[in-house]
């Protein structure tokens, strides 16, 4: 159980294009979808918090304009980043958190061109 | 604030050999629950083992044990007979509080197992 489906696990944008990632969970209700980047060679990085019917809460120092998080459903939360950079590339990953054994998307590697 | 140390970048260990990778943590908070995840390259998370702070035996899976000593603030992750396949990077992360909150990671220790 507790199975989150990530999708792309690879993508590759053109600078300034928007990128949309999709954690589903398959066979469990998420209210709630933590999200995280990790920079190469470095740790997991908290950006967000998605819930389910409300505003996402951002991390200090994440943008929220730019990383547009949606938790529309109780089985899917989308990451938008938008307008990307260079420097927005990174790994991104998800999780329910607590009550489905912290298990984690399989993440999605970003490349800006 | 949480905050996870794990003061090893790098590990080698001979293959069949037992290896120990370190983690130090710090937090206010009573209850708590520590975690040691495994990386490998493809970048997916793997969930190894979970230790509880109010635990009072230390958690086991199969090769994974959880060394925990709580007034030293440590959860050390033993994996017994190493195989290849266990090169890759482990994280020790920990939560706090009640409810769903997220992990806090550590830096990580890359594991590299010779044949």
């Amino acid at each position: 159980g507790a199975v989150v489906s990530q999708h792309p696990s690879r993508v590759i944008c053109k600078s300034g294009t928007s990128v949309k990632i999709e954690c589903r969970s398959l066979d469990f209700q998420a209210t709630t979808m933590f999200w995280y980047r990790q920079f190469p060679k470095q740790s997991l990085m908290l950006m967000a918090t998605s819930n389910e019917g409300s505003k996402a809460t951002y991390e200090q120092g994440v943008e929220k304009d730019k990383f547009l998080i949606n938790h529309a459903s109780l089985t899917l939360s989308t990451l938008t980043v938008t307008s990307a950079h260079p420097e927005d590339s990174s790994f991104y990953i998800c999780s329910p958190g607590q009550g489905y054994g912290y298990t984690f998307g399989s993440g999605t590697r970003l490349t800006v061109v | 604030a949480q905050k996870i140390t794990q003061t090893q970048p790098g590990m080698f260990v001979q293959e069949k050999e037992a290896v120990t990778l370190d983690c130090t943590y710090d937090t206010s908070d009573p209850s708590y629950g520590l975690f040691w995840y495994k990386q490998p390259s493809s970048g997916e998370m793997i969930f190894l083992i979970y230790q509880g702070s109010y635990d009072q035996q230390n958690a086991t899976e199969g090769r994974y044990s959880l060394n925990f000593q709580k007034a030293r603030k440590s959860a050390n992750l033993v994996i017994s007979a190493s195989q290849l396949g266990d090169s890759a990077m482990y994280f020790c992360a920990m939560r706090g509080r009640a409810g769903n909150t997220p992990l806090v990671f550590g830096k990580g220790t890359r594991l590299s197992v010779i044949a």
